[in-house]
């Protein structure tokens, strides 16, 4: 099973709100990711867990919160976005690369649209 | 492998024929590459991944070409099919060993029918 999943599939909110995305593997991938992506772009790193530990924070605005609970879940908290954070959230999660890098698995994502 | 523009590459293919996606990477230390399909409105989903100490992989249908002396990856896609149509992502690691992929800025494949 090499399955990422995603909760919600779609969400839309105003920029006082608060808000999370969810994010669930089962594959004992202790390295999880959560990357942005806007149209006709690739995806962009966010932040990296490692052993449920924040590895790599990419200088990501302080409204977005990341929070991984255990092995398997990896939520990301939203508050006072703004309309340019509109964008395709997408969670991944891979081995931690001891020896070499390993494939990484993305999940569906969720289409964020901040009003 | 850096993402540059607003507009993705286009590749159309007639259905039935092979597809060649291609791809230049950008760390010549880079030891690792994945390709992804994304599909419209899903997440990428992984095709296939090679090593620098291979210079071929192949998979079902698929087969990554890896030309480090050029740092250029290659993905063939045998009897190109409607449900191919996407977009394919190159990733490299970078640095080896760590948790940051760069992708390519992706290539749009049409297949026509």
């Amino acid at each position: 099973d090499t399955e990422v999943t995603q909760t919600p599939k779609h969400l839309v909110m105003g920029m006082t709100n608060k808000k999370s995305l969810k994010c669930e593997q089962h594959m004992g991938h202790r390295a999880m990711y959560w990357y942005k992506q806007k149209a006709k772009k690739p995806p962009e790193l966010m932040f990296v867990y490692s052993y449920e530990k924040l590895s790599i924070n990419e200088s990501v605005p302080s409204r977005f919160s990341p929070e991984c609970p255990n092995s398997s879940l990896l939520n990301l908290h939203l508050h006072a976005l703004q309309p340019e954070d509109s964008a395709l959230y997408l969670c991944a999660s891979s081995q931690v690369p001891v020896r070499g890098s390993h494939e990484q698995y993305f999940g569906p994502g969720t289409r964020l649209t901040v009003t | 492998g850096e993402s540059v523009g607003l507009h993705l590459p286009t590749l159309s293919v007639q259905e039935g024929d092979n597809s060649i996606i291609n791809c230049a990477y950008s760390n010549s230390a880079s030891d690792y590459f994945i390709w992804y399909k994304q599909e419209s409105g899903k997440g990428p989903q992984f095709i296939i991944d090679i090593r620098s100490n291979m210079d071929k992989r192949q998979g079902q249908r698929v087969t990554v070409l890896l030309n480090k002396t050029v740092k250029h990856l290659s993905l063939q896609i045998a009897a190109t099919q409607p449900g191919d149509s996407a977009v394919y992502f190159c990733a490299e690691n970078g640095p080896p060993g760590t948790y940051k992929y760069i992708f390519g800025t992706g290539t749009r494949l049409k297949v026509l029918a």
